[in-house]
């Protein structure tokens, strides 16, 4: 099946320590994106990759960095973690463009972070 | 005030009851609207999927869409306790629909 992989599920790291999560996908959709879900909290759009063109939302913190190296991967670096920085973390995929407009996002199961 | 508006729940029910869920919104310039469930620990799950007003129905599921109110529902008929989750509605506009705007979630309890 066609679907969006997040890895790790779970991901444990100390205060200022770097940490990547990663995304990959297999439908072939050209629009990617980051979100931050805190509990019983809609989730907060970070950043999205239309094919390679980043687009950053303005209240998105310097600390978090993406990189999408193909079509299929894209990656959530957060430079220096904090406490808040705890949170569920949603990647998600779309198809977009000419005739395809407002297609539905896809997600995956997220990577929950914990901070130590 | 939020774009999109609803109702944290939680609401419980029991089984087989009809369920209605609703958000409301602030900017006419919506026009197309997704309905996604989110069970505890996984990802959001598409469900419904409408572009502008009316009606559309999936099995036991069905999304209205009322413009002129600024108001999304769904329903979902003869609910099971596998429908208990979280359900966010979201909704993007005809000129930027890579930027959803999503509601904060209802959570659902079926009960047996």
């Amino acid at each position: 099946d066609a679907m969006v992989i997040q890895n790790p599920r779970y991901q444990v790291t100390q205060f200022g320590k770097p940490v990547t999560l990663s995304c990959s996908q297999t439908l072939n959709h050209n629009v990617m994106y980051w979100y931050q879900q805190k509990s019983s909290q809609a989730p907060k759009l970070l950043f999205h990759y239309y094919d390679k063109d980043f687009n950053n939302e303005a209240d998105t913190p310097d600390n978090f960095q993406s990189r999408r190296p193909n079509t299929s991967f894209c990656f959530l670096d957060i430079r220096s973690p904090g406490l808040g920085d705890a949170a569920m973390y949603l990647c998600a995929t779309s198809r977009t463009g000419t005739g395809a407009e407002g297609q539905p996002q896809h997600f995956g199961d997220g990577t929950r972070l914990s901070i130590l | 005030q939020k774009e999109v508006e609803q109702d944290p729940g939680p609401l419980s029910v029991p089984e087989g009851a009809i369920v209605s869920l609703n958000c409301t919104y602030s900017n006419s310039a919506f026009q197309y609207f997704m309905w996604y469930r989110q069970y505890s620990r996984k990802g959001p799950e598409l469900l419904m999927y409408t572009y502008s007003s009316g009606n559309k129905e999936d099995g036991r599921f069905t999304a209205q869409v009322d413009k002129s109110s600024k108001y999304i529902s769904l329903f979902i008929r003869d609910s099971q306790p596998s429908d208990s989750a979280t359900y966010l509605c979201a909704m993007s506009l005809v000129y930027n629909f890579n930027k959803f705007y999503f509601g904060s979630g209802t959570k659902l309890n079926v009960k047996p």
